[in-house]
C-alpha cells in the first residue's frame, strides 16, 4: 500500500525550536495539502501546491511558517521558532488536479511545543 | 468566508438505528460537499462526496444530497452498526474562496 506517509509521528520540542516535518504523497498525485487539526476541531487548510508551485496560503500561516514541495514530490512544512499554540496534529494529503478529487491523507505528524 | 457548520456531539445510538448528521454550509459560488471519516486511531478518509446540486452521494449504506435550496448536505444512515462508530466531518471545497473548508466534526458511538 503506498498510501499517503508523514514523518515523524511524533515530535516534542521546546519553545523557540525550528521543526520540520516531511510528507510523501501517493506518487502520481499533483496536489498536495497541509492543514493542521486542534483536538476536537476539524483540520484547519494552510496551504497547498499544485505539483512544485504553491498555490494558496491560509491567513493561519505566519511568517513563521514555510512549505516546499521541490521537483512536485514530497513536501516539508517548517515552524520556526516555535510557540505552545503550535502544538496540534499536522495532516498531509494529496490529490488528483481537481478540488472535486478525492484528497487521501497521511496519518499527520503530532507537535507538541513545551 | 466559507463555513461549515455540523450539529454538535457526541451522537450515542443504539446498533440498527436511523442516523442522521446535520450539515449545512456558507460558500459563494458553488462548492463541492464531502463527507470525511476517521475511525479510531486511523487517518481521515472519504465517505462520500458530491459535486454539484441534487447529486446524491453514497457509500457503505450512508447518503447524502446536496440541497443548494437549503445549503445542506446532511449524512443518513438507515441503520447504523457497532463499527460505524467514529468521527464524521462534513467539508466543502471552492474554487472561489477558502479552498477547502472542514466542519468540527461529530463523534458516533453505535452501541450493541
Amino acid at each position: 500500500d503506498t498510501g499517503v506517509s508523514q514523518d515523524p509521528r511524533h515530535k516534542i520540542t521546546k519553545r523557540g525550536q525550528n521543526v520540520t516535518f516531511r510528507c510523501d504523497p501517493i506518487s502520481e498525485h499533483n496536489r498536495l495539502y497541509w492543514y493542521r487539526q486542534t483536538l476536537g476541531q476539524g483540520p484547519e487548510f494552510l496551504t497547498y501546491f499544485q505539483n512544485e508551485a504553491q498555490l494558496e496560503k491560509s491567513r493561519l500561516l505566519s511568517d513563521r511558517f514555510s512549505a516546499e514541495r521541490p521537483k512536485g514530490s514530497f513536501s516539508t512544512l517548517e515552524i520556526q521558532r516555535t510557540e505552545q499554540g503550535d502544538s496540534a496534529m499536522y495532516l498531509c494529503a494529496s490529490s488528483l488536479s481537481l478540488l472535486t478529487d478525492t484528497q487521501y491523507f497521511g496519518p499527520g505528524t503530532r507537535l507538541t511545543v513545551l | 468566508g466559507d463555513s461549515v457548520t455540523q450539529m454538535e456531539g457526541p451522537v450515542t445510538l443504539s446498533e440498527e438505528a436511523f442516523l442522521t448528521i446535520n450539515c449545512t454550509y456558507t460558500a459563494t459560488g458553488y462548492p463541492s460537499l464531502f463527507w470525511y471519516v476517521q475511525y479510531p486511531g486511523e487517518g481521515l478518509q472519504l465517505l462520500l462526496k458530491a459535486t454539484k446540486a441534487d447529486d446524491k452521494g453514497s457509500n457503505k449504506g450512508f447518503e447524502a444530497t446536496y440541497r443548494k435550496e437549503t445549503t445542506s448536505f446532511h449524512l443518513e444512515k438507515g441503520s447504523v452498526q457497532v463499527s460505524d462508530s467514529a468521527v464524521y466531518f462534513c467539508a466543502l471545497s471552492n474554487v472561489n474562496g477558502q479552498n477547502f473548508v472542514f466542519g468540527p466534526g461529530t463523534r458516533l458511538s453505535v452501541l450493541p
